[in-house]
């Protein structure tokens, strides 16, 4: 069974602070990693794609990856209160180009 | 810039009725999926399509029939509604290319919120 791992939280963090948000995955041969930002209420949006091991950063939000731990976080700086909503990883794995989502893990940002 | 568009938004339906989720995007995307998701559970899939007169099952096919005649236009339909179908379900499309052209990014409908009873 291809699993993807997620703390279901809430994750309360203060406004400003660092939010830091983490997913495991069970298929070592997976390829594509993803973040979307699921508001309640809403669809899911993508956030942040990485491929290849290390950091990558755009703008707010830097994703790290980590393919021999099998793991991948999201990092989001300078919390603002509009960050608060449901985070879901999503994992590619090749063998049927499918994505495999995690169950999410809904962030509380605290003015 | 319409993207992958849902309907209808919301529905309730009686136990043994049967209905049909449209779905159409205008993306000339190759790859076009159905999605339930439960509360506070992840995206689980349905059926998924690799282009036109291709479909295939996903995770949780059962109760729930597709079609994909043209690129544009996946339709869900399901048969004999039951309780266990209550749930929001979401249609995505994705062009599957290279990793650096955005393979498995998916663009996600609004959800259609469906109620059995």
């Amino acid at each position: 069974q291809k699993e993807v791992e997620q703390n279901s939280g809430p994750l309360s963090v203060p406004e400003g602070a660092i939010a830091s948000l983490n997913c495991t995955y069970s298929d070592r041969g997976s390829q594509s990693f993803f973040w979307y930002r699921q508001y309640s209420g809403k669809s899911p949006e993508l956030i942040m794609s990485i491929y290849s091991n290390g950091d990558k950063e755009d703008g707010r939000f830097t994703a790290q990856l980590n393919k021999a731990s099998q793991y991948v976080s999201l990092l989001i700086r300078d919390s603002q209160p509009s960050d608060s909503a449901t985070y879901l990883c999503a994992v590619n794995m090749k063998s049927n180009y499918q994505l495999i989502w995690g169950a999410g893990t809904k962030l509380i940002i605290k003015p | 810039n319409a993207g992958v568009t849902q309907t209808p938004k919301f529905r309730i339906l009686k136990i043994g009725q049967s209905m049909t989720l449209q779905c159409t995007q205008d993306m000339n995307h190759n790859y076009m999926y159905w999605y339930r998701q439960d509360p506070g559970m992840g995206l689980k899939l349905i059926y998924y399509s690799v282009g036109a007169g291709i479909t295939d099952k996903g995770e949780v096919p059962n109760g729930y029939n597709v079609s994909r005649s043209t690129t544009e236009d996946f339709p869900l339909r399901l048969e004999l509604a039951a309780p266990s179908q209550t749930s929001v379900y979401f249609c995505a499309s994705s062009y599957l290319g290279t990793p650096d052209r955005g393979e498995g990014e998916l663009f996600f409908g609004e959800g259609s919120r469906l109620t059995v009873l």
